[in-house]
């Protein structure tokens, strides 16, 4: 029983144009989602979070939004860029536990 | 700054053998988190670790088990391997008063095969 999901396995966008990264969860009471970045060979990558009780957070071209309601996450990447190309991880958590849950990953392919 | 740092990069066993695998933390962290990802998954929790006690585990059975030493640096013991259990394991530290699922800093992982 999946308790995040990342429906789509693999995205491709062209160069300059939006990437939407998606991702759900079931459980309302995670308060911690964070979004990791994975290039072959190397551990996951912070890339940038929001807690429960805002609904977006901005850092440079990334933008997460958070819908309570419909218990989904997104990261729009403005411009999507060939370096950005790599695995991208959506991961939940709650509490002080420090456990953190991560969706499947959807691979990110951006086209020069 | 060093970031975290796992040992060895890859490793190959046969079943039923035991196997540790090493993490030093990011300088300045005292949590550390271990990892199992599977191919085609995202990575999964073992345990945390926070001052040399365990602090919250994982859907894993009692095979897998772990230690935090007082430099922070930490270890995963797995025992009486399956083949299964061939997985990349990562491990995370997190500075001090970070408890929280906030933010987790990972090193490159260990390729395990079981054979």
């Amino acid at each position: 029983d999946q308790q995040v999901k990342q429906n789509s396995p693999s995205l491709s966008v062209q160069e300059g144009r939006i990437s939407i990264l998606n991702c759900d969860y079931t459980n309302s009471m995670f308060d911690y989602f964070l979004w990791y970045k994975k290039y072959p060979a190397e551990g996951p990558t912070f890339l940038i979070s929001i807690s429960s009780i805002k609904d977006k957070n901005e850092d440079g071209r990334f933008t997460v939004f958070l819908n309570k309601s419909a218990k989904h996450l997104s990261l729009h990447i403005v411009p999507s860029q060939p370096g950005d190309s790599a695995v991208y991880f959506c991961a939940v958590g709650s509490g002080n536990t420090g456990k953190l849950i991560f969706g499947q990953g959807t691979t990110l392919q951006v086209k020069p | 700054e060093t970031g975290v740092t796992q040992s060895p990069t890859h490793l190959i066993k046969t079943r039923g053998q035991q196997v540790t695998l090493r993490c030093s933390s990011q300088s300045g962290h005292n949590t550390v988190s271990w990892y199992q990802q599977a191919l085609g998954q995202g990575p999964q929790f073992i345990f945390q670790y926070y001052r040399e006690e365990e602090n919250g585990r994982g859907n894993f059975p009692p095979r897998f088990s772990g230690l935090q030493f007082p430099n922070y640096s930490s270890e995963l013991n797995v025992n009486a391997l399956e083949l299964d259990d061939s997985a990349l394991y990562l491990c995370a530290s997190s500075p001090p008063g970070a408890l929280k699922a906030d933010t987790q800093y990972f090193g490159p992982g260990t390729r395990l095969t079981v054979l």
